[in-house]
């Protein structure tokens, strides 16, 4: 059970283009979901929370109009990076809780890679 | 906000020997620590989990123990195999907030 997918696992867009991931709840209702964003070698970097039926709150330094996020159901949530540059080349990843208190699980993550 | 730090960066260890990490948060209002392993190309997978009412917590070869006076926390994997091979990340948060911080990762190498 509690398992979090990831659509693309990889995909590679030209400078200028916009690319949408989809993070979906396979078999729990996720109120709350996460994106994050880890760069070669390095941590997870919270880069906004999104509540079903409300807007994503963001991290500070986080572009909202650049990085949309839109979580229209308590199993789907999609990041769209508009106008990608090749500086957003990196590996993003999902997460979804079903209430506050509960952990986190995790979803494969997907290498997004401008050229 | 809630600072964490992650020691040591990098861990090599014999197969059969114990491994530890430690981290240490800021915040004293943080409640939920977990522990996550990431293998190369793939998203992290809790492996374990503390909050802050207990002190230690087990599950067969895996440990963690909390020092809440010291705000620290740490990792204890024992009789290490090959598969345990990953990066290691430990998180500080609210249990019942919206975010963790992570910690900066620890790439551990079992050596056979």
């Amino acid at each position: 059970g509690a398992v979090v997918s990831q659509h693309p696992s990889r995909v590679i867009c030209k400078s200028g283009t916009s690319v949408k991931i989809e993070c979906r709840s396979l078999d729990f209702q996720a109120t709350t979901m996460f994106w994050y964003r880890q760069f070669p070698k390095q941590s997870l970097m919270l880069m906004a929370t999104s509540n079903e039926g409300s807007k994503a709150t963001y991290e500070q330094g986080v572009e909202k109009d650049k990085f949309l996020i839109n979580h229209a159901s308590l199993t789907l949530s999609t990041l769209t990076v508009t106008s990608a540059h090749p500086e957003d080349s990196s590996f993003y990843i999902c997460s979804a809780r079903i209430r506050p208190g509960d952990e986190q699980y995790f979803g494969p993550g997907t290498r997004l890679t401008v050229t | 906000g809630e600072n964490v730090e992650q020691h040591p960066s990098t861990l090599s260890v014999q197969e059969g020997d114990s491994a530890v990490i430690k981290c240490t948060y800021s915040d004293s209002a943080s409640n939920y620590f977990p522990w996550y392993k990431q293998e190369l190309g793939k998203g992290p997978q809790l492996i374990i989990d503390i909050r802050s009412n207990v002190g230690e917590k087990k599950d067969q070869r895996i440990a963690v123990t909390l020092n809440k006076t010291a705000k620290h926390f740490s990792l204890h994997i024992t009789e290490t195999q090959p598969e345990d091979s990953a990066v290691y990340f430990c998180a500080a948060g609210y249990s019942s907030a919206s975010k963790i911080i992570f910690g900066s990762g620890t790439r551990l190498s079992i050596r056979p």
